[in-house]
C-alpha cells in the first residue's frame, strides 16, 4: 500500500544529544517535507525537498539538518537537541495524482529533557 | 509573514447537529485550500479541499465554502457523528511545491 513511514515513533533525549528521524515514501513522488506540530500552533514546515539532491529551509529550520538520501528517503537530524525541540514530527509527501493532497506518516514524538 | 487564522480552537456540538469551522488567510496569491482531519496518535488526513476558481464543494456530509474577496473559507459538517470527533486543520497554499501554511487547529467534540 502507498504511504509514508517514519521512525522512531517515540524518543526521549537529553539536552545536547543528537538523533536522526527517518522517513521513507513509496509513492515515487519527487517532493518530501518535514513538519513539527506543537499544541495550539498547527503544523510548521522545517525543511522540504523538491527533488532528490535538493533541500530548502521552511519556516523553522534552526537547529535541524536534513538529507535527501534518494527519491524514497528524507531524514531529519537534530545535532544538539534542546528542550524547545520537544514536539511531534511529521514527514509528508504528495501522491502521484498531483491533486495537492499530502500524505503524512504517523508521527515521531520527541521529548528533550 | 503570511498566516492562517482558525476559529474556534474547540467546538462541542450535540450528535446530529452541524459544525462550522472558519479560517482566514492573508496571502492573496493562495489558490488551494485543504482541510485535514487528525485523529489521536495519527498523522493528518485530507478530508476535502477547494481551489480558488470554485466557491463551494460538497462531499456527502462535508462541505467547504470559499470567499476569495474576504479571504476566508469554512468547513461545514452536517449530521455530526461520534467518529467526527477529531482535530481539524485548515491550510492555504503559499509559493510552489505543495507548500502550505496551516491554521492552529480545531478540536471538535461530538456529545452523545
Amino acid at each position: 500500500n502507498a504511504g509514508v513511514t517514519q521512525t522512531p515513533k517515540f524518543q526521549v533525549l537529553k539536552t545536547g544529544q543528537s538523533m536522526t528521524l527517518q522517513c521513507a515514501q513509496d509513492m515515487n513522488h519527487n517532493s518530501m517535507y518535514w513538519y513539527r506540530q506543537d499544541p495550539g500552533m498547527g503544523l510548521r514546515l522545517i525543511y522540504y525537498s523538491a527533488s532528490e539532491g535538493t533541500t530548502d529551509k521552511g519556516e523553522v529550520p534552526n537547529g535541524y539538518n536534513v538529507s535527501r538520501l534518494n527519491k524514497r528517503e528524507f531524514s531529519l537530524r537534530l545535532e544538539s537537541a534542546a528542550p524547545s525541540q520537544t514536539s511531534v514530527y511529521f514527514c509528508a509527501s504528495p501522491g502521484l495524482s498531483n491533486t495537492g493532497e499530502l500524505f503524512f506518516g504517523e508521527g515521531s514524538r520527541l521529548t528533550v529533557l | 509573514g503570511e498566516n492562517v487564522e482558525q476559529h474556534p480552537s474547540t467546538l462541542s456540538v450535540q450528535e446530529g447537529d452541524s459544525a462550522v469551522i472558519k479560517c482566514t488567510y492573508s496571502d492573496s496569491a493562495s489558490n488551494y485550500f485543504p482541510w485535514y482531519k487528525q485523529e489521536l496518535g495519527k498523522g493528518p488526513q485530507l478530508i476535502i479541499d477547494i481551489r480558488s476558481n470554485v466557491g463551494e464543494k460538497k462531499d456527502q456530509r462535508i462541505a467547504v465554502t470559499l470567499n476569495k474577496t474576504a479571504k476566508h473559507f469554512s468547513l461545514h459538517i452536517t449530521e455530526t457523528q461520534p467518529e467526527d470527533s477529531a482535530v481539524y486543520f485548515c491550510a492555504a497554499s503559499i509559493g510552489s511545491n505543495y507548500q502550505l501554511i496551516w491554521g492552529a487547529g480545531t478540536k471538535l467534540i461530538i456529545k452523545p
